[in-house]
């Protein structure tokens, strides 16, 4: 059973820092794209940052450019989402999601259970 | 780049429910639907505008035409309820673009 399982999130001041995990198992990591989206409390999806299979390109959201790096460890079979100079805005729930389109076009077919992240003073 | 939902749907037991997703990108790159409930993480219901993943419902349906892209749901059931976001990409594929989001309600 492909299983997707975000840690790491929680209570942190602006401009601190958090790094977020996403445990992968039941499917092969190492094929598979992986994004991270996220939703603030009561607002819709926002898609965060992704990367390729081998960890060789990642790409971001405007939003977040400069703060945040994705990162994977394929050996590990796990994701990884560090976030810096967290603002206000970046409180929501952030989903890993997997990527079965190989580049050709991103789209999720299975998604964690995602990891609050409150940034507040 | 944005795509635009239609806030809310609401509909019967029973009737059909039509979600509209509007972008400029559409006729270039496929979209895709997603079926969040509260509190629970989102779920492909439909993919490459129009094919259906193993274990959804045949009353889910998807077509494209042009900018716009339409979520069909036929037969709507009460666990239909839910929150139903389109997504696609840009043009370049530099980007993942989700639409606002469209609450259906069945009355």
């Amino acid at each position: 059973e492909v299983q997707l399982v975000e840690s790491g999130g929680g209570l942190v001041q602006p401009g601190g820092s958090l790094r977020l995990s996403c445990a992968a198992s039941g499917f092969t990591f190492s094929s598979y794209w992986m994004h991270w989206v996220r939703q603030a409390p009561g607002k819709g999806l926002v898609w965060v940052s992704r990367i390729n299979s081998d960890g060789t390109i990642t790409n971001s959201a405007d939003s977040v450019k400069g703060r945040f790096t994705i990162a994977r460890d394929n050996a590990k079979n796990t994701l990884f989402l560090q976030m810096n100079s967290l603002r206000a805005g970046d409180t929501a729930v952030y989903y890993c999601a997997r990527d079965p389109s190989d580049g050709s076009g991103y789209y999720f077919d299975r998604w964690g259970r995602g990891t609050l992240v409150t940034v507040s003073s | 780049y944005e795509m635009t939902q239609p806030p809310s749907v609401s509909v019967s037991p029973g009737q059909t429910a039509r979600i509209t997703c509007s972008g400029d990108a559409l006729p270039k790159q496929y979209a895709y639907w997603y079926q969040q409930k509260p509190g629970q993480a989102p779920v492909l219901v439909i993919y490459k505008d129009s094919e259906r993943p193993s274990g959804i419902p045949e009353r889910f349906s998807g077509s494209s035409s042009g900018t716009t892209v339409t979520l069909t749901i036929s037969g709507v059931q009460a666990e239909d309820e839910a929150d139903y976001y389109c997504q696609s990409a840009d043009s370049n594929l530099t980007c993942v673009v989700f639409g606002g989001g469209t609450k259906l309600t069945v009355l």
